[in-house]
Formats: structure tokens, C-alpha cells, sequence
């Protein structure tokens, strides 16, 4: 399967400060890319849909202004916790998928943001 | 909207035990069905998927699954588990021609030695 590289897995900031989460898919051209938080004990909630080229699609609730996504490529989506405060402490998780109706997602490995 | 349920919460089993994991969907078009995998402390990987065709998909490491059109249903099944099947599955589903995943609560699956 293709492979997509999520950097870092773990990040520990001050409250105040803001973190840069990157997801690259590294053997293929990934049109859409997708930034998820899962909590504790729960499933994946969807928090954005980054399309190469153009402004991210926010989930209902999903602050743009805090979770600020860029995807300047076909290989390489981020996304910045702007003002990152204790309750932003959570696991982010991003998927590539090739364009298409027939296409998987690839996830990355994901990253652990802790909020001190 | 698209939901998906996952009635099991927390599945404990034995070696070679048979496994069923419920899975049920709300969605009012065409679907495409998804199994996820998570092990402990790694990512997500598709065990099968389920596009169009035969309702019944094999996928990887002896993991089947069904769709039942008539009750909205994709439950994943394996005959005999091993202990390395110890992960969280999710079950997940988009509507056709929208790339858009939406996730079950997944269900953890602890396999006894």
C-alpha cells in the first residue's frame, strides 16, 4: 500500500505557542488530504478536507483560525495548532487519498500534541 | 447525514475463537465500506473494503466481511483469531463519489493467548 508520513508522532508545546503537524504522502500524488482528531477511547472526528491548491473544507465547529491547513502540494498537507491551549492536547491524524471514486485512504502514523 | 455504528465496545476473546464485530451504517445513497485496522501504537491500515460486486470481500490476514444492502450492515468476521489480531478496528463508510470517511466508535478486540 502507499505510504504516508505523518511528522511528528509526538510533540509536547507551551500553552500560547503554536505547533506544525506535516503529512506527506511519499510514493504517490495525493489530491485530497484529510486531518482527523481522535480522543481518548473514541473514533476519528473529521476536521477538515485539504484539497491541493485551494482553501481547506472545515468541519462544523472546527475553528479555521486555530487549525490553519495548507496543502502547497500533491505530496505534503499541515496543519498548524495556532494559540495551542490544554484542551487542543489530543492525537491528529492525517490520510491521503488519490483522486478518484475508487480510492482508499492512507493514514499517517499520527501525532500526539500534549498542551502544557 | 452518513453515520456509522459499532455496537461493540470491547470484544475479549480467546485464541481460535471465532470473531464477528458488528458494524451498521446510516446513509440514504450508495455506499462504499471500509474496515480499519489500528495496532497498538501504530497507524491506521485497510484491512478490506467493499466498492461494488460480490457483497462478501476478503481481505488481508483472513478478515472477511459482508454487506447486507437490506440492513445497512457490513459486519467483519474471521473464522479463528490469533493473538497478534489484539488492535481497534473501525468500521468507516462514504457515500458514493464523496471522499469523505465517516468512522465508527471502533470496537477494541483483546485476544487471550
Amino acid at each position: 500500500g502507499a505510504v504516508v508520513s505523518q511528522h511528528p508522532s509526538w510533540v509536547i508545546c507551551k500553552s500560547g505557542t503554536s505547533v506544525k503537524i506535516e503529512c506527506r504522502s511519499l510514493d504517490f500524488q495525493a489530491t485530497t488530504m484529510f486531518w482527523y482528531r481522535q480522543f481518548p477511547k473514541q473514533s476519528l472526528m473529521l476536521m477538515a478536507t485539504s484539497n491541493e491548491g485551494s482553501k481547506a473544507t472545515y468541519e462544523q465547529g472546527v475553528e479555521k483560525d486555530k487549525f490553519l491547513i495548507n496543502h502547497a502540494s500533491l505530496t505534503l498537507s499541515t496543519l498548524t495548532v495556532t494559540s495551542a491551549h490544554p484542551e487542543d492536547s489530543s492525537f491528529y491524524i492525517c490520510s491521503a487519498q488519490r483522486s478518484g471514486i475508487y480510492t482508499e485512504a492512507f493514514f499517517g502514523q499520527g501525532t500526539r500534541l500534549t498542551v502544557v | 447525514a452518513q453515520s456509522v455504528s459499532q455496537h461493540n465496545h470491547h470484544v475479549i476473546l480467546s485464541e481460535a475463537a471465532s470473531l464477528e464485530l458488528g458494524c451498521n451504517y446510516s446513509y440514504g445513497g450508495t455506499v462504499n465500506l471500509f474496515w480499519y485496522v489500528q495496532y497498538p501504537g501504530q497507524h491506521l491500515q485497510l484491512l478490506l473494503k467493499y466498492f461494488s460486486g460480490d457483497p462478501l470481500v476478503k481481505g488481508i490476514k483472513g478478515f472477511e466481511a459482508e454487506f447486507i444492502k437490506s440492513k445497512f450492515s457490513f459486519n467483519l468476521r474471521k473464522p479463528s483469531v490469533q493473538w497478534s489480531d489484539t488492535a481497534e478496528y473501525f468500521c468507516a463508510v462514504t457515500g458514493f463519489g464523496n471522499e469523505k470517511l465517516t468512522f465508527g466508535t471502533g470496537t477494541r478486540l483483546t485476544i487471550i493467548p
